[in-house]
């Protein structure tokens, strides 16, 4: 089954202790994106990659990190987690630019609360 | 951040009615799409619009791109329970990164 995996999918930390979320897509994709949900702002974009090795910032990159050293993953790192980061936060796929680089298929969702 | 102006925010129907939602922006973009949410779920594709003017239904969904390249619309007749959830529009530019701008999302709720 085509998918995008992420974990874990519910996460309580503290303020400073760092963690990562994975994500894992099987559809060979090449582009690959992290969003956070919070409620009235719909989903904006932390970080993106279009390909291994290449990544970039998106809207509300501050307090993150990503890296693409396999094409089938993107985990999200946060060095030192403040609450102003608790949020929903969604990992996304597609084809790239060859095959429809905005039509991105969503993980499940990580919600992750920083105490 | 940019963002879209998605209305309404909620809307409570009765099942078989038909549904109407939009999304409206300051900037003109060159892909529409539209997303549906359910409860504890990522977002899921249901229509991308990639003309101005575009119309596509997607069974009874259908979606357009407004002339203007500032709006697009979501109507799905005949409501039906499993209609529920938020929907969300997003509009992305010309400049192929990937990036979407997404709408604050409608909530659906369809009274049996």
């Amino acid at each position: 089954e085509a998918q995008v995996t992420q974990n874990p999918r519910y996460l309580i930390t503290v303020t400073g202790k760092k963690l990562t979320v994975t994500c894992s897509q099987n559809m060979n994709h090449e582009y690959m994106s992290w969003y956070r949900q919070d409620p009235g702002l719909g989903l904006r974009q932390i970080y993106y990659s279009m390909n291994v090795e290449v990544t970039d910032k998106g809207d509300v990159p501050e307090g993150y990190k990503v890296s693409r050293k396999e094409k089938r993953n993107f985990p999200l790192i946060l060095e030192s987690p403040s609450p102003n980061q608790t949020s929903l936060y969604f990992c996304a796929s597609s084809a790239g630019l060859a095959g429809g680089v905005y039509e991105q298929f969503f993980g499940p969702g990580t919600r992750l609360t920083v105490l | 951040g940019q963002q879209l102006n998605q209305s309404p925010q909620s809307m409570f129907i009765q099942e078989g009615e038909d549904v109407s939602m939009n999304c409206t922006s300051s900037s003109i973009f060159n892909t529409w799409l539209w997303y549906k949410q359910d409860p504890g779920e990522g977002p899921v594709l249901l229509i991308a619009l990639y003309k101005a003017g575009e119309l596509t239904s997607n069974g009874r969904l259908t979606a357009q791109f407004g002339i203007t390249r500032k709006d697009s619309f979501l109507n799905i007749s005949a409501s039906i329970p499993s209609d529920v959830g938020i929907y969300f529009c997003a509009g992305a530019f010309l400049s192929n990164t990937g990036k979407l701008i997404f709408g604050q999302g409608t909530t659906l709720q369809v009274k049996p």
